[in-house]
Formats: C-alpha cells, structure tokens, sequence
C-alpha cells in the first residue's frame, strides 16, 4: 500500500510559538490519527479524526492541540502555544484500505519536533 | 483495554529464531492480538495479528496459546534489520476510533 508521508520531517521553533504538522494520507480515506514520542518514552495516541472530526482524542490532547483536514486531502496537527514539554516525535497514522479500524495501521515518518 | 506484559529486551544471533512473549492474561473474547515494531528512528510497522489461530505472513509467525492469555511473536530467521522494538497490543473488536495503545515493548538486539 502507498505510504503515509508527513511534512516536514524536522521542525524547529520557539516556545510560545505556533506549529502546524502535516500529513498526507491516501485520497478519500476517512479514518486519521496522531500519536507522539517523547524521546526515550512510548508511543503514546493523541487523537483519531474520522470524517472531518475528532472521534476520540487522549488526555494529552488538550486545549493547545487541534486537528484538521483543511483541503480535503491533508490531515493537519496544530499546536498552538508550544511547551519545551512538546518535542517529540509526531507520527500520523491510517487503517489499511477497506479494513475496519480494529485492522492494521500504517504509521508515516514521523515529524520530529523540538521546541527550544 | 486490556494490558499486556512484554520483557524489555532480548538478544539474538543473526540467522536463528527468535521467539518473543507477550503475556495479556486479561484478554477478553473480542481483542484481538496485534504486534508492531518500531526500528530506530522509523514510525511503528504492522507486523501481524490474530484472534485464536495461529498466524503466518511474509515477516512472521504469531502463535496464540489455547486460552489466549499469552502469544509468541515468532521471527523464522533474525536479521540485522529485524532490530527494534517490538509491541505487543491488545485491540478490542469494537475498539472506538480504534486507537492503538502502545506499551514499553521488547527491545530485541541481533548479533551478527
């Protein structure tokens, strides 16, 4: 199956500042989802997108975090006002083509983002 | 969910069969057993899943105990890219949104 590709692969910012991470999934796919990676820790699930809404999101996500798909094609990660506590790997992820979403998830790249 | 427990590391030699545990005693009917891993710096991989049988694919082998509160991940012949982290995670069948929860997982080391 195509690859899920997420941009860009590396973002530097400054605290306080906004970021917005992308993700490119394949056409039509309704089902999309965030999880994060602090360095050295687990991956951890922050929200799960299904026709142009949140389905479920986790404690991390919080007022700061928000989801879109703003051109109907890519999924976007807004974090508002980050933290130092923020950086870490973003990785977006989608169920296989045609599955239920208990199937499998294939995960893109990852953004690596490092809040100084 | 229900939760599983996974050793934090393991070694292997290149070329032999690696065998790797995954205890989820609270397992109920509907989940699901999946596996992923995770290689350095790279987002989680599918690897393979199963509800009571036995599984087989290209990558590797998921063998199901009888009353599935355990699983063994099996890789037939250790590479050198088969080093990484490897998740064991429990999905329940009507798993809303379907997120996956990720534990420490197995760190599995390969020597040449």
């Amino acid at each position: 199956e195509p690859e899920v590709t997420q941009t860009p692969s590396h973002q530097v910012t400054q605290m306080g500042q906004e970021v917005i991470l992308r993700c490119v999934p394949i056409s039509n796919h309704l089902y999309f989802y965030w999880y994060r990676q602090i360095l050295g820790q687990k991956v951890e699930f922050l929200v799960s997108f299904y026709n142009n809404e949140i389905s479920e999101k986790s404690e991390i996500f919080d007022d700061q975090f928000s989801v879109e798909r703003p051109d109907g094609s890519n999924f976007t990660l807004k974090i508002r006002s980050t933290k130092l506590e923020d950086s870490a790997m973003y990785f977006c992820a989608r169920p296989r083509i045609g599955a239920e979403v208990t199937d499998t998830q294939y995960f893109g790249p990852g953004t690596r983002l490092t809040v100084l | 969910d229900a939760k599983t427990t996974q050793p934090n590391s393991m070694e292997s030699n290149e070329e032999e069969p690696v065998h790797l545990p995954c205890n989820h005693s609270t397992i109920s009917g509907t989940d699901y057993i999946h596996w992923y891993r995770q290689l350095p710096s790279q987002g989680p991989e599918y690897v393979i899943h199963g509800l009571t049988s036995n599984v087989n694919n290209r990558m590797a082998s998921l063998a199901i105990a009888e009353d599935r509160k355990s699983s063994t991940l099996i890789l037939h012949r250790a590479t050198l890219r088969d080093a990484a982290v490897y998740y064991c995670i429990l999905r329940a069948l009507y798993n809303q949104g379907g997120k996956l929860i990720f534990g420490q997982g197995t760190e599995l080391s390969v020597k040449p």
